[in-house]
């Protein structure tokens, strides 16, 4: 099965500061690589995601990047903001048609914006 | 668009009983899949529902179990509740195979 390992578990950063989250995965048969962040009292909220046939990814303030060979991506959240404060997940995934949705979770990083 | 709804939101129960939570998808969802989150073990899959089949399940005892009716709606049982079933129970819906995940607020559960 997947293994996913996710750095930092906590990170705190001055508002105005750039974060980024990193996520290592085993199987390398994944081809979805998404990003979700929980607020406290929700349910996880996918941020961004990234598909194997692309490196990058940007929206607005939030970046996703894959590095296949080396089997990992990252979280890059420019112009960091209060609200940007909660839990980042990500979940390495294959997703094929016909086939069983499944996410496998990292342990998640605890990101909290000093202002 | 209404999201994924979970009822109830709260629950409280004895060890020994037993409890059924409830999912609503996504309107045209067929996929539903059940997460447990727990401090120490994280977010972790149960199982998933297809056109009310179970087409994966998660490495949890024979005491969770689950269904898929027609209408796509879930709902997930757990018998014989321990201390350690106390978690907060996500489901989420997908649209289609390849598409992403969305997700309840989930129901937070208590084992007294």
């Amino acid at each position: 099965g997947e293994n996913v390992e996710q750095h930092p578990s906590t990170l705190s950063v001055q508002e105005g500061d750039s974060a980024v989250i990193k996520c290592t995965y085993s199987d390398s048969a994944s081809n979805y690589f998404p990003w979700y962040k929980q607020e406290l009292g929700k349910g996880p909220q996918l941020i961004i995601d990234i598909r194997s046939n692309v490196g990058e990814k940007k929206d607005q303030r939030i970046a996703v990047t894959l590095n296949k060979t080396a089997k990992h991506f990252s979280l890059h959240i420019t112009e960091t903001q209060p609200e940007d404060s909660a839990v980042y997940f990500c979940a390495p995934t294959l997703k094929i048609i016909q086939g069983a949705q499944k996410l496998v979770f990292g342990q998640g990083t605890r990101l909290t914006i000093n202002p | 668009k209404a999201g994924v709804t979970q009822t109830p939101r709260y629950l409280i129960k004895t060890r020994g009983q037993q409890v059924t939570l409830s999912c609503s998808p996504i309107s045209g969802h067929r996929s539903v899949s059940w997460y447990q989150q727990t401090p120490g073990q994280g977010l972790q899959f149960l199982f998933e529902y297809f056109s009310e089949t179970q087409r994966n399940k998660g490495n949890f005892p024979g005491r969770f179990s689950g269904r898929q009716f027609s209408n796509s709606r879930s709902e997930m049982n757990v018998s014989t509740l321990e201390l350690g079933d106390s978690a907060l129970y996500l489901c989420a819906s997908s649209l289609m195979d390849d598409t992403e995940a969305f997700f309840g607020q989930g129901t937070r559960l208590t084992v007294v």
